[in-house]
């Protein structure tokens, strides 16, 4: 069986449906926020973007939303596609740091 | 633009070899390299930052006498895995920041070394 701690969340969604990824960040003084979409044994792959100054961006077919009162981020995903399927990261970054990565969120597309 | 490489994309090797990896911006300059190492099912851990001309800077508890980062050129970054161990099997990456583009790093495909 699988160690606690090496179990990533998995988010099950019907195709076509919207999905929500949750992520919450740990620094309160975090600035840039990157979403990003690994697919099985590939690098990570930039999504979308968004400075502590906005709420919310749009991109194509995804939303990223802010809440820094609770340190919060989600991506949303309109229309969810078998190709959207991949693990799913939210990065922080404060002025002068490095980006710390979260945990990661599986999410899986059903027919 | 901004593509990231590496090589190779999968290695074995024994117990106690070393293996190279490299990673290259092709399209662009990288003023700063980064590489990290991620185990099944968990995220990315930062290793170490690289700046072309300079030492790595590594992140606490990585060995810089087993992870050797060389960064001799703005499109080419060096991480050599020395002496390696079963415990060293992991996914690499790197990524790259491009001159002038502020905070984005740009992500290479992996590589996944298997120690045997």
């Amino acid at each position: 069986g699988e160690s606690v701690g090496l179990h990533l969340p998995t988010l099950s969604v019907q195709e076509g449906d919207n999905s929500i990824i949750n992520c919450a960040y740990s620094n309160s003084a975090s600035d840039y926020f990157i979403w990003y979409k690994q697919e099985s044994g590939k690098g990570p792959q930039f999504i979308i973007d968004i400075r502590s100054n906005m709420d919310k961006r749009q991109g194509q077919r995804v939303t990223v939303l802010l809440n820094k009162t609770v340190k919060h981020l989600s991506l949303q995903i309109a229309a969810t596609q078998p190709g959207d399927s991949a693990v799913y990261f939210c990065a922080e970054n404060m002025p002068g740091q490095n980006f710390v990565f979260g945990p990661g969120t599986r999410l899986s597309v059903l027919p | 633009g901004a593509v990231v490489s590496q090589h190779p994309s999968w290695v074995i090797c024994k117990s106690g070899t070393s293996v190279k990896i490299e990673c290259r911006s092709l399209d662009f300059q990288a003023t700063t390299m980064f590489w990290y190492r991620q185990f099944p099912k968990q995220s990315l851990m930062l290793m170490a930052t690289s700046n072309e001309g300079s030492k790595a800077t590594y992140e606490q508890g990585v060995e810089k006498d087993k992870f050797l980062i060389n960064h001799a050129s703005l499109t080419l970054s060096t991480l050599t895995v020395t002496s390696a161990h079963p415990e060293d099997s992991s996914f690499y990456i790197c990524s790259a920041g491009r001159l002038g583009s502020g905070y984005e790093q740009y992500f290479g495909p992996g590589t996944r070394l298997t120690v045997t």
